[in-house]
């Protein structure tokens, strides 16, 4: 079965660190970009970041740059988000999504596969 | 306040049609054709209903079409059922290198 699996969510403390993983299957994971975007309880969606398939390349929004980490392990089909120096405001719904358009950004990135997400609240 | 602007709320009755717009500008929704729109129900994940404007994955309704005018692109949705009631979210990649999310519009069926 083609799916994305999130993990690693739970409540930090303000300024505490939290890593995400993503755990794909059913599909070439190394052959596409990946991305994570949230959602803030009763909030809209905000993308957060995007990887290339090897990668090599990673973008990021500005409301987590230099605080958020992207990155993946092609030998265990899993994309990861490294977030740290965590604020009130990253309290969210966090979802792996995949671009399938192929390994490479690119420009115009969507989304055709999503998971069912994972919380993250960061309350003292 | 999200960088694309969509309504809050729209509604229609079983069988019509309704267009839920989403704003934004030059350096997005103007710039390129990269507008996506997905929808999402309540405690689901968002699910992809148009790419690149006017592109329908496989396995979504015809009944949903997308279109672009300037720095304005629409979602429509005809024929409306009870199943379409959710939320629906515009996208779209930027001069940037990032992608943005419209607010959000809660679609009811009357």
């Amino acid at each position: 079965e083609v799916q994305l699996l999130e993990s690693g969510g739970g409540l930090v403390q303000p300024g505490g660190s939290l890593r995400l993983s993503c755990a794909a299957s059913g599909f070439t994971f190394s052959s596409y970009a990946m991305s994570w975007v949230r959602q803030a309880p009763g909030k809209g969606l905000e993308w957060v970041s995007a990887i290339s398939g090897s990668g090599g390349s990673t973008y990021y929004a500005d409301s987590v740059k230099g605080r958020f980490t992207i990155s993946r392990d092609n030998s265990k089909n899993t994309l990861y988000l490294q977030m740290n120096s965590l604020r009130a405001e990253d309290t969210a719904v966090y979802y792996c999504a995949k671009d399938p358009r192929g390994q490479q950004l690119g420009t115009g990135w969507y989304f055709d596969l999503w998971g069912r997400g994972t919380l993250v609240t960061v309350s003292s | 306040q999200s960088a694309l602007t969509q309504p809050a709320s729209v509604s229609g009755s079983p069988g019509q049609s309704i267009t839920i717009s989403c704003t934004g500008t030059s350096s997005d929704v103007g710039g390129y054709n990269y507008v996506s729109w997905y929808q999402q129900h309540p405690g689901k994940a968002p699910k992809l209903m148009i790419y690149e404007v006017s592109n329908r994955p496989s396995g979504v309704s015809n009944r949903f079409s997308g279109s672009k005018s300037g720095n304005t692109a629409s979602l429509t949705i005809s024929g409306l059922q009870a199943e379409d009631e959710a939320d629906y979210y515009c996208s779209s990649y930027t001069s940037s290198s990032t992608l943005e999310f419209g607010g959000g519009t809660k679609l009811t069926v009357l």
